[in-house]
């Protein structure tokens, strides 16, 4: 069984829309919870992260964690072209750098 | 400021050949992870940096790979020899401290073995 788990996608919405991308995962000691964005031929770009859990908000952007489901999800609110990107979880135990990816979900927002 | 610079961007070897590729972290962090991506595959950690020394390498997959930090600057991750199932994407990241939500990665180094 993956650490974590993501559904690869790929996912279309039409501009406007909310975006809904979800992340499981098994082991209970991660309690970093990161959400990046990556853009076709580039590295991964932090968007927002989150300790343990709970909900934050940023922008048009809210990150979501329910430790008691081992389940974490991203809300892209009025999506917009330019959010056309693959998004990848990542997560983290307590003090440790080492970050544990999802696969990715790779996003289309159609104009 | 500048990111995370890695080289080369791409770069194609056969099977058997050695390659270097190259990371310039941000100026200023001590901390310097590899990671790869292969075809299909997560983002899997490799190894972390911490200045000149190798604080961790519980990623790397074989004695093939050979990561250096030379003077706590830029680092060199070498494969010799190369094997088809090498291929895929390295990324680098730096960070000033530790914490996990600290790491900016580069744009990686796709490795193609032929």
């Amino acid at each position: 069984q993956k650490e974590v788990e993501q559904d690869p996608g790929p996912l279309s919405v039409p501009e406007g829309a909310i975006v809904s991308l979800n992340c499981t995962y098994s082991n209970s000691a991660f309690q970093y919870f990161m959400w990046y964005r990556q853009y076709s031929r580039k590295g991964p770009e932090l968007l927002m992260y989150t300790y343990s859990s709970g909900n934050k908000e940023d922008g048009r952007f809210t990150a979501q964690v329910d430790k008691s489901s081992k389940y974490i999800s991203l809300f892209i609110r009025d999506s917009q072209p330019s959010d056309s990107a693959t998004y990848l979880c990542a997560m983290s135990r307590w003090n440790d750098y080492k970050l544990s990816f999802g696969a990715g979900t790779t996003v289309t927002v159609r104009a | 400021e500048a990111g995370v610079t890695q080289f080369p961007s791409h770069s194609v070897i056969e099977k058997g050949q050695t390659v270097t590729l190259r990371c310039d972290p941000i100026s200023g962090h001590d901390n310097l992870y590899w990671y790869r991506r292969v075809m299909g595959k997560e983002i899997k950690f490799l190894l972390h940096f911490v200045k000149e020394s190798k604080q961790d390498e519980s990623g790397m997959p074989n004695n093939r790979f050979l990561a250096e930090r030379t003077g706590g600057t830029y680092s060199t991750l070498k494969v010799q020899p190369a094997e088809l199932e090498d291929s895929g994407v390295y990324f680098c990241a730096s960070s000033p401290g530790q914490g996990a939500y600290e790491q900016y990665f580069g744009p990686g180094t796709r490795l193609t073995v032929t």
